[in-house]
C-alpha cells in the first residue's frame, strides 16, 4: 500500500462543476502539499497546510489531521483547470528532518467545455 | 526574480551514453532537491543537496547516478551509462534556508524530460 493514496485517478467534468480531489496519507506528516501538473509542463505549488482549511480564488484545500485526509476543491471549474493534482506530505519531524516529500500518483482532471 | 531553472529541457540519450541535467535555484535558495517522475507513476526523491553538501542521497540508485551542488553554478544530476528504464522526468525544486516558515515550501522547476533510445 502506497503511503499516499489519490482518488479518484481520473475525473472527467463539465465545465462550471464542483470538483473534489481526495488524498489519503498512512504516516504522520508536518504538512500537506498539493501541486498542479499540466501536461509536459512543470509543477506548481498549490497549497501547503498542516491544519484547517486555506482558499486561493477558486481552489480550496482542507486536511483533517486526526482522520489523515485532505481534499481539494475546485469551484465553477474551467477548461484550463485541466491538469494533474498531485498530494504530497512531508514527513513528520522538527528542523531540518522533515523536508522529504512522499507523493501520490496524483488526479488527471479534464474539464471539458 | 527568475524561478527554478532546468536544462535542458528535454534530452536525448542513446544507451550507454552520460546524461548531464542542471538546475538553477531560485535566488537566495541554498537548498536542492532532485526528483525523478518515471512514466505512469508518482513522484520520488532522489537526493537532497545543500551548497558543497549532499545531505540525503536515499533515494538515488546506487550505481550510474550523482548528484553535485557546488559553490558556484547549477546543480548538476549526473547519469552515467545511461539505460531505457533511465527514462523519465528530473524535477529539481529548491528552498530557501532553514528554519523559516518558507523553507517548508519547495519551488519546482518545469523538468527535464530524459529520453534513452
Amino acid at each position: 500500500k502506497n503511503e499516499v493514496e489519490q482518488s479518484p485517478q481520473n475525473l472527467t467534468a463539465q465545465e462550471g462543476e464542483f470538483i473534489t480531489i481526495n488524498c489519503s496519507y498512512s504516516v504522520g506528516i508536518s504538512a500537506l502539499h498539493w501541486l498542479q501538473q499540466h501536461p509536459g509542463g512543470g509543477i506548481v505549488s498549490l497549497f501547503m497546510l498542516s491544519s484547517g482549511k486555506k482558499k486561493h480564488g477558486r481552489l480550496i484545500a482542507t486536511i483533517n489531521i486526526q482522520e489523515k485526509h485532505s481534499s481539494l476543491h475546485i469551484t465553477a471549474s474551467h477548461p484550463r483547470d485541466s491538469a494533474v493534482y498531485i498530494c504530497a506530505v512531508r514527513s513528520g519531524g522538527s528542523g531540518g528532518s522533515n523536508y522529504k516529500l512522499t507523493f501520490g500518483k496524483g488526479t488527471l482532471l479534464t474539464v471539458n467545455p | 526574480n527568475a524561478g527554478v531553472m532546468q536544462n535542458p529541457r528535454h534530452l536525448v540519450r542513446r544507451r550507454g551514453q552520460e546524461a548531464r541535467l542542471r538546475c538553477s535555484p531560485m535566488k537566495g535558495h541554498s537548498h536542492v532537491y532532485w526528483y525523478r517522475q518515471l512514466p505512469e507513476e508518482g513522484l520520488k526523491f532522489m537526493v537532497y543537496l545543500q551548497k558543497e553538501n549532499i545531505i540525503d542521497e536515499s533515494g538515488m540508485p546506487k550505481e550510474r547516478f550523482s548528484a553535485e551542488f557546488p559553490k558556484e553554478g547549477p546543480s548538476i544530476l549526473r547519469i552515467q551509462q545511461v539505460v531505457r528504464g533511465d527514462s523519465a522526468a528530473y524535477f529539481c525544486a529548491s528552498s530557501p534556508p532553514f528554519p523559516s516558515a518558507s523553507g517548508l515550501t519547495q519551488y519546482f522547476g518545469p523538468g527535464t524530460r530524459l529520453t534513452v533510445l
